[in-house]
C-alpha cells in the first residue's frame, strides 16, 4: 500500500509571501496530480507529472518531481487569497491520496 | 473537457431514509467511476470503485447493504446511501477516471454535503 506524506499539514501566511508544500511517497509514484480543493468543492486537477525531474510552471506555481519519482514539490509565488484551499497530491493510478496541507492567504 | 457533475449538492433527509447521489462524467465516457467520503479537515477516503456493467468494488470496512452502487452506463454511477442515519452525514464525492495520453488522471465531481436529521 503506497502511503503518500504531505506537510506542512496547515500553513498561513500573508498575502505576497512565497510559500512551498510537500509530498513525500513510500514508493514510486506512477503518476502524480496535484489537486486544490475549495471548501464544500471537489478537488481541481492542477497537474499531473509523470517524468523524474520534470518542473512544470502554471502562472505563479510551480511543480517539481523528484528524480527518483518518489516525492515532489508544489511552490507558489506572490501568494494571493484565491490560492487559500486543501492541497492534496495523489497517485490517481493507484488511487492514493495525501491527507493534503490546508493553505490560508490572508489578505 | 473531463467535466465531472454531480446531483443533488446538497440533501437534507430524516433518519431511515434512502438517499440517491448522482455522478456524470459529461464529455467523456468513464468505464470506472470512483465514490469518495470526505469528514472536515480531511483528505478523501475511497468508498467503492464503480464499473460499468459489473458489480462494485468495496473497500474494507465499507458496507455494500448500505451504500448500494450502479454503474448504468458509460457516463452515470449512482450511490444510494439505504436508512440513512445521522453518522452517514458526510460530504459525498464522485471521480471519473481519465486517461490523458501517458497517466491516468481522476476528475472530481463537486461533491454532494449529505445531512441526516
Amino acid at each position: 500500500t503506497q502511503l503518500l506524506e504531505q506537510s506542512p499539514q496547515f500553513l498561513s501566511i500573508q498575502e505576497g509571501e512565497n510559500l512551498t508544500v510537500y509530498c513525500n511517497s513510500s514508493s514510486v509514484f506512477s503518476s502524480l496530480q496535484w489537486y486544490r480543493q475549495e471548501p464544500g468543492e471537489g478537488p481541481v486537477l492542477l497537474v499531473t507529472v509523470v517524468t523524474g525531474g520534470e518542473v512544470k510552471k502554471l502562472k505563479r506555481l510551480t511543480f517539481q518531481f523528484g528524480d527518483a519519482r518518489k516525492d515532489s514539490s508544489l511552490h507558489i509565488t506572490a501568494a494571493q487569497p484565491g490560492d487559500t484551499g486543501l492541497y492534496l497530491c495523489a497517485d490517481s493510478n493507484k488511487l492514493s491520496f495525501g491527507a493534503g496541507t490546508t493553505v490560508t492567504v490572508r489578505a | 473537457g473531463a467535466v465531472v457533475s454531480q446531483h443533488p449538492s446538497r440533501v437534507i433527509c430524516k433518519s431511515g431514509t434512502s438517499v440517491k447521489i448522482e455522478c456524470r462524467s459529461l464529455d467523456f465516457q468513464a468505464t470506472t467511476m470512483f465514490w469518495y467520503r470526505q469528514f472536515p479537515k480531511q483528505s478523501l477516503m475511497l468508498m467503492a470503485t464503480s464499473n460499468e456493467g459489473s458489480k462494485a468494488t468495496y473497500e474494507q470496512g465499507v458496507e455494500k447493504d448500505k451504500f448500494l452502487i450502479n454503474h448504468a452506463s458509460l457516463t452515470l454511477s449512482t450511490l444510494t446511501v439505504t436508512s440513512a442515519h445521522p453518522e452517514d452525514s458526510s460530504f459525498y464525492i464522485c471521480s471519473a477516471s481519465l486517461r490523458d495520453g501517458y497517466a491516468d488522471t481522476q476528475y472530481f465531481g463537486p461533491g454532494t454535503r449529505l445531512t441526516v436529521l
